[in-house]
């Protein structure tokens, strides 16, 4: 069974940093692109990055383009979310999500909730 | 960016009713058009891929076609289960993309 296990989230200031991990269990993890999708309270869902199975392609929102940084690690079976220069409009849950052979984000965590506020 | 459109934003509806929900891409995607359902306080789960594939153990009173610019959710029969939001995604483009959601109501 696909499991993956996010953490890290938490309230922080504007302007400051976190790191999000995910923790990936039941498949084999360097096999497939990952991705993170945020939703602001009460709002939709927002892709926000992804990244190839061996790093090769990242791509990123253009809402955080420049202030936030996907990365893996396969031997550890984890992807990382590093998120700097916060703002409000950060504050969301952020999932952790696996893409399929077929299709892309098929495989949901149950996600990490980031508070941005002073 | 390929924009998303769904309508409608929200529907109320009977248990037994059957129900459809559209989705329109700002350019043609072909079928790279996923379907989602979420719950509240619970991550989405993946209904349709690939515009009219249905995901493993998904029920099959749920349904999707189109290709090109529009799409369309089909639920043949609702069942108190199936009362929740509803996005569509596209992932023709490497920038993806979701519908801004359909929350599907009780009547």
């Amino acid at each position: 069974e696909v499991q993956l296990v996010e953490s890290g989230g938490g309230l922080v200031k504007p302007g400051g940093s976190l790191r999000l991990s995910c923790a990936a269990s039941g498949f084999t993890f360097s096999s497939y692109s990952m991705n993170w999708v945020r939703q602001a309270p009460g709002k939709g869902l927002e892709w926000v990055s992804s990244i190839s199975s061996s790093s090769s392609y990242i791509y990123y929102a253009d809402s955080v383009k420049g202030r936030f940084t996907i990365s893996r690690d396969n031997a550890k079976n984890s992807l990382y979310l590093q998120m700097n220069s916060l703002r409000a409009e950060d504050t969301a849950v952020y999932y952790c999500a696996r893409d399929s052979s077929v299709t892309t984000v098929t495989h949901w965590g149950q996600g990490t909730l980031v508070t941005v506020s002073s | 960016d390929i924009q998303m459109t769904q309508s409608p934003s929200s529907l109320s509806a009977s248990v037994g009713d059957r129900v459809t929900i559209t989705c329109r891409a700002s350019q043609s995607i072909s079928s790279y058009l996923n379907w989602y359902q979420q719950k509240p306080g619970k991550a989405p789960k993946l209904l349709i891929y690939a515009a009219s594939s249905l995901q493993s153990g998904v029920p099959s009173r749920f349904s999707g076609s189109g290709s090109g610019t529009d799409f369309t959710l089909t639920i043949s029969s609702l069942q108190p289960e199936d009362f929740a939001t509803y996005y569509c995604q596209q992932s023709y483009s490497t920038s993806i993309t979701f519908g801004q959601g359909t929350r599907l109501e009780i009547k």
